[in-house]
């Protein structure tokens, strides 16, 4: 059974820092790993998604990167701001369904 | 264009009251997926529909809840009797349908519902 997890749950940093967000999942074959933000209240964003064909992805100050065989996968943002604050949650496609396997978040607060 | 569309946005029931909420994918995608997000948990897959029929309802956490989609586009998901612990945002979700390449998937607001 696939299982996502993601390190840390919680995070500040203040403006302008680069940061790392880590996600790893127990079982490599996978079809593509997604990357999503959630502002309170609303909605999945998507941010990234990268097929397991790939190695990397990069949208603006985002880049992720994604090692299947060792099971990982890190979001980078690049000198943070505090409209990135928000819940960053990384997910997985095990299956043909395109259903997504997703980790428990981890909850970003840049501080002005 | 529009993006997943559902409604309510909110939604507050009395305990053992039915309640319906609605999915409006975007139009086209031929996929539609119902997540559950209840406080302090993650994401968790409810059912997933290719066209009308529903291939995965693995997720559906008792035979309170079902889920129908019509005409390849709008769902519509039940919970009936409804308890305290059905308390949580319900996601919908919608894409493409490419065979070997998951396209990404797209999703709603949420709705909201409250068991009082």
């Amino acid at each position: 059974k696939q299982e996502v997890t993601q390190i840390p749950a919680a995070l500040s940093v203040p403006e302008g820092e680069n940061l790392v967000l880590n996600c790893s999942f127990t079982d490599s074959a996978i079809y593509n790993l997604q990357w999503f933000r959630q502002d309170p209240g609303k909605g999945l964003t998507s941010l990234l998604l990268i097929q397991s064909s790939q190695r990397e992805q990069t949208s603006g100050r985002l880049n992720a990167s994604l090692d299947k065989s060792s099971g990982r996968s890190t979001l980078y943002i690049a000198a943070s701001q505090p409209g990135d604050s928000a819940t960053y949650l990384c997910a997985v496609s095990s299956s043909n369904t395109g259903k997504l396997i997703f980790g428990q978040g981890t909850t970003l607060q840049v501080k002005p | 264009g529009a993006g997943v569309s559902q409604s309510p946005s909110n939604k507050v029931t009395e305990k053992g009251k039915d309640v319906e909420l609605r999915c409006d994918p975007i139009s086209g995608h031929t996929a539609l997926y119902w997540y559950r997000q209840s406080l302090g948990q993650g994401l968790e897959f409810l059912i997933y529909f290719q066209g009308n029929s529903a291939p995965d309802k693995s997720g559906l956490p008792s035979d309170r809840f079902s889920a129908e989609r019509t005409g390849g586009s709008v769902s519509t998901l039940t919970i009936q009797r409804t308890q305290q612990e059905d308390s949580a945002v319900y996601l919908c979700a919608s894409s493409l349908w490419q065979g070997r390449q998951n396209p990404p998937l797209h999703f709603g607001n949420g709705t909201r519902l409250t068991v009082t």
